[in-house]
């Protein structure tokens, strides 16, 4: 089965340092998406690219979240300087344009900063 | 903007007893609705969708069904089983680039 990669897995950081996060999504999927999971906001579009152009990023602090897509094979999203209100897990979904084929996800980042 | 609204929150059933988890999406553009299930640990995987064209889906012990009218559509699980113990999210698309998620129902099925 294809897979959406997402690494690393855990990642825990002290406040104020810089966190990068990786994705690798479906070879021949033209769209990826940024989420944000957290227990009290569910899941949180944070941005998405289509054709590597990056197409709304509404939902990032703009401040301390960026979001990259150098290349088809691989989605970056960093944050910097992290915060411990940055706690979550991030995952990385991939599809179709248009979306009406639905999205695979990968299993997610799990970030803890203290 | 869209929005999607997901009942319950949690759910508890018997196994062996049927599950319904209803939305409601307020965008009336919106024609496209996946569900996904979560299961600890994971990402969501799709489990079944429907289109805007289309009232009832079915896929052996799921089913979605789609209101256009009422602008809601729901979920629903026979014979449920522990292992579909797990968060279940609903989600309206309306054809550009955004997927809307409900927030979410937790259910647990119990042996």
């Amino acid at each position: 089965d294809a897979r959406v990669t997402q690494t690393p897995r855990h990642k825990v950081t002290e406040m104020g340092q810089e966190v990068t996060m990786r994705c690798q999504p479906i070879l021949g999927h033209n769209t990826v998406f940024w989420y944000r999971q957290t227990m009290m906001q569910g899941l949180e579009l944070l941005a998405y690219f289509r054709n590597r152009a990056p197409l709304d990023d509404s939902g990032m602090p703009k401040d301390r979240f960026s979001a990259e897509m150098p290349d088809a094979t691989l989605a970056t999203l960093k944050i910097q300087p992290s915060e411990p209100r940055d706690s979550a897990v991030y995952f990385c979904a991939s599809g179709f344009t248009g979306g009406n084929y639905g999205y695979t996800f990968g299993s997610g980042t799990r970030l803890t900063v203290v | 903007g869209e929005n999607v609204e997901q009942h319950p929150s949690t759910l508890s059933v018997q196994e062996g007893d049927s599950a319904v988890i209803k939305c409601t999406y307020s965008d009336s553009a919106s024609n496209y609705f996946p569900w996904y299930k979560q299961e600890l640990g994971k990402g969501p995987q799709l489990i079944i969708d429907i289109r805007s064209n289309v009232g009832e889906k079915k896929d052996q012990r799921i089913a979605v069904t789609l209101n256009k009218t009422a602008k809601h559509f729901s979920l629903h699980i026979t014979e449920t089983q522990p292992e579909d113990s797990a968060v279940y999210f609903c989600a309206a698309h309306t054809g550009g680039f955004k997927t809307i998620f409900g927030a979410g129902t937790r259910l647990f099925v119990k042996a």
